[in-house]
């Protein structure tokens, strides 16, 4: 049951560069999507969120785009820094679901000096 | 910073063992989740927890699971009988209110070794 999908593992981006972690999934119910970030011996932290109402959801340097046609969301980093590294795990939650977010695997961004 | 804090960080036990995992959420945070993320896989929830009752749980939270608010600051898993599957970390949240636009907060986990 992969119900939200990140389809590469890990992601290597020169520091500065923009970094494009990408997220789709299956279930056409799904209304509200999170991204939350991960370093090592800590808990997720949330990152950002996008209603399906919206399109796009700009934060600072994070930006989160989805594509309801296409089931497909992404985080966009810009400028990207070293401390960015982490791994990024998107979530999604149908209204129905309640707090019970359907989370993907996780991307492990490196941001390389 | 206000911040979520999960003890023991490790913890080792014999198949069969009860196991009480806990953790201390923000104080003014009234709703309370836990999840776990096997190695290697994804993480998942398991139940979520509001004015001393369970509001949601999946699937995974059967029978060998329970959550308890023993006092006003702690809020606890216990798995009972633990089997060599649930060897995970497992993640404490806490959130100020329910619905799905709150962030929660989650604690440094807990990493279960079952043998």
């Amino acid at each position: 049951d992969q119900q939200v999908k990140q389809n590469s593992p890990s992601l290597s981006v020169q520091e500065g560069r923009i970094s494009i972690l990408n997220c789709d999934y299956t279930n056409s119910m799904f209304d509200y999507f999170l991204w939350y970030k991960k370093y090592p011996a800590e808990g997720p932290t949330f990152l950002i969120s996008i209603s399906s109402i919206k399109d796009k959801n700009e934060d600072g340097r994070f930006t989160v785009f989805l594509n309801k046609s296409a089931k497909h969301l992404s985080l966009h980093i810009v400028p990207s820094q070293p401390g960015d590294s982490a791994v990024y795990f998107c979530a999604a939650s149908a209204a129905n679901y309640g707090q019970n977010f359907v989370f993907g695997p996780g991307t492990r961004l490196s941001v390389l000096p | 910073e206000p911040e979520v804090t999960q003890t023991p960080s490790h913890q080792v036990t014999q198949m069969g063992q009860e196991v009480i995992l806990r953790c201390v959420p923000i104080s003014n945070h009234l709703y309370f989740y836990w999840y776990r993320q096997i190695l290697g896989q994804k993480v998942e929830f398991l139940v979520s927890f509001y004015n001393n009752e369970i509001s949601e749980k999946s699937e995974i939270f059967d029978d060998q699971f329970s959550v308890e608010r023993p006092d006003g600051s702690n809020f606890t898993l216990k798995i009972r009988s633990t089997k060599l599957e649930d060897s995970a970390m497992y993640f404490c949240a806490s959130s100020s209110g329910g619905g799905r636009q709150e962030t929660q907060y989650f604690g440094p986990g807990t990493r279960l070794l079952v043998l």
